[in-house]
């Protein structure tokens, strides 16, 4: 059973840059197509598609956040990163990594989720 | 970019029927997914590929899709249900929809 975890500063100024990552246990990223998104809630607020990369490396990325995001893997370490640049209080809130096995297909795994505050 | 529309709020007498929609253009053309967030959990799918539940939804839960709206049906609502529930689908970009508070009377 794959679990996904996601760790990471829970404090980030502006317009410094947001970085995550999200390691994955019970399964090897490099050994299965499948493909790793993050999603990101403010609080209160509704669920909003960061991007997500394929196993092989490619990205596919929300083009509201797609000049600021950058996502990578790392098979030697089973994760996966999210980088996000010159954020700002709109920014604020819980990030989610997940897993889904194509991109029309449903997010079936999910991590717990990481609120990340963003405030000088 | 493509909109998915959602009712903000709906609410159901125990036992009864509740309906959410998710409007969206030839949404019936796509496939749509459904998820169940209860308060400080992440989201769980509850229906994926417009009818298709996942061994740990109850078969209470049911969706179909046509023309331009998507509808998530949970029969004989329980306060267990009570939860937002989300749409989402693919169209160049992963979209969801805004979210329906389900309450349970």
């Amino acid at each position: 059973q794959v679990q996904l975890q996601e760790s990471g500063p829970g404090l980030v100024k502006p317009p410094e840059t947001l970085s995550l990552t999200c390691t994955v246990s019970g399964g090897s990223i490099s050994r299965s197509r499948y493909y790793w998104g993050w999603i990101r809630q403010p609080p209160g607020k509704g669920l909003e598609w960061i991007g997500s990369i394929y196993y092989g490396g490619n990205t596919y990325y929300n083009p509201s956040l797609k000049s600021r995001v950058t996502l990578s893997v790392d098979t030697s370490t089973n994760q996966f990163s999210l980088k996000l640049s010159s954020v700002t209080a709109a920014d604020t809130a819980v990030y989610y990594c997940a897993r889904h096995t194509g991109l029309e297909y449903a997010f079936l795994v999910w991590g717990q989720g990481t609120l990340v505050t963003v405030s000088s | 970019s493509f909109e998915l529309t959602q009712p903000l709020s709906v609410s159901v007498a125990l036992g009864q029927t509740a309906t959410i929609s998710c409007g969206g253009d030839d949404i019936g053309s796509r496939n749509v997914h459904w998820y169940q967030q209860r308060p400080g959990q992440a989201p769980v799918v509850v229906i994926f590929r417009n009818s298709n539940r996942p061994s740990e939804t109850p078969e209470r839960f049911s969706g179909t899709n046509s023309g331009n709206t998507a509808t998530l049906t949970i029969s004989r609502a329980q306060a267990g249900d009570e939860a937002d529930y989300y749409c989402q689908v693919w169209d160049t970009s992963t979209v969801f929809g805004g979210g329906t508070k389900l309450t349970v009377l």
